[in-house]
């Protein structure tokens, strides 16, 4: 069974352009989670979706947004690109209303703006 | 809010040292914890975990135990190695809802 996968693997901006990534969850799994790790700064919650809905969103500004298709896949769009939006960008997925809720993660996509 | 700190690193020992990386939770409900842990390039993999009070998660040599009553899950091995070197992040979810935290993680470095 194919895991979380999320493309691309790496991917360049310029600053003020915008960058769309894409996670597609493990089969079955309906909330999928976005997380940004930047150098030295840990894992910083971004978002949360949940059957098609926005559940909850951590921290950041509006540029960053997102959505969940109806077959779970989603996409997090950056706006407006700033430098320190450079990080890797982890993609969770989980079932939903389970005791043991637990998720996993895609390999990242590798965002660096220049 | 529901929120996870833990220990800040970085933490280096030496191979077959003990290992403790503190993680406390503060969580409206009843929560259960993680360890994931990120190898060096890759994305994070489901360590262990524990649902309820006063369970043991344990995988690898490694172990925490869920106190509700100090609000920990410590994660601890008794003999690290080389190939543990790796960061560790703490994390909780609310049972029926998928809110999921991690801690900041703890990068941990082991010296032959």
């Amino acid at each position: 069974e194919a895991g979380v996968t999320q493309s691309p693997t790496h991917l360049i901006k310029t600053r003020g352009q915008q960058a769309t990534l894409r996670c597609s969850p493990i089969s079955g799994h309906t909330s999928v989670y976005w997380y940004q790790q930047a150098l030295g700064l840990g894992l910083q919650f971004l978002l949360w979706y949940d059957e098609g809905e926005e559940r909850n969103r951590g921290n950041f500004p509006p540029r960053f947004s997102g959505r969940q298709f109806p077959n779970y896949s989603s996409e997090l769009n950056v706006n407006a690109l700033e430098l320190e939006d450079s990080a890797l960008y982890l993609c969770a997925s989980s079932f939903e209303f389970t005791e043991n809720t637990e998720a996993f993660f895609g390999q990242g996509t590798r965002l660096t703006v220049v | 809010g529901n929120s996870v700190t833990q220990m800040e690193g970085p933490v280096t020992l030496s191979e077959e040292a003990f290992l403790t990386i503190n993680c406390t939770y503060t969580a409206t409900g009843y929560p259960s914890l993680f360890w994931y842990v990120q190898y060096p390039g890759e994305g994070l993999q489901l360590l262990l975990k524990a649902t309820k009070a006063d369970d043991k998660g344990s995988n690898k040599g490694f172990e925490a135990t869920y106190r509700k009553e100090t609000t920990s899950f410590h994660l601890e091995k008794g003999s690290v190695q080389v190939s543990d070197s790796a960061v560790y992040f703490c994390a909780l979810s609310l049972n029926y809802n998928n809110d999921m935290r991690f801690g900041a993680g703890t990068r941990l470095t082991v010296k032959p």
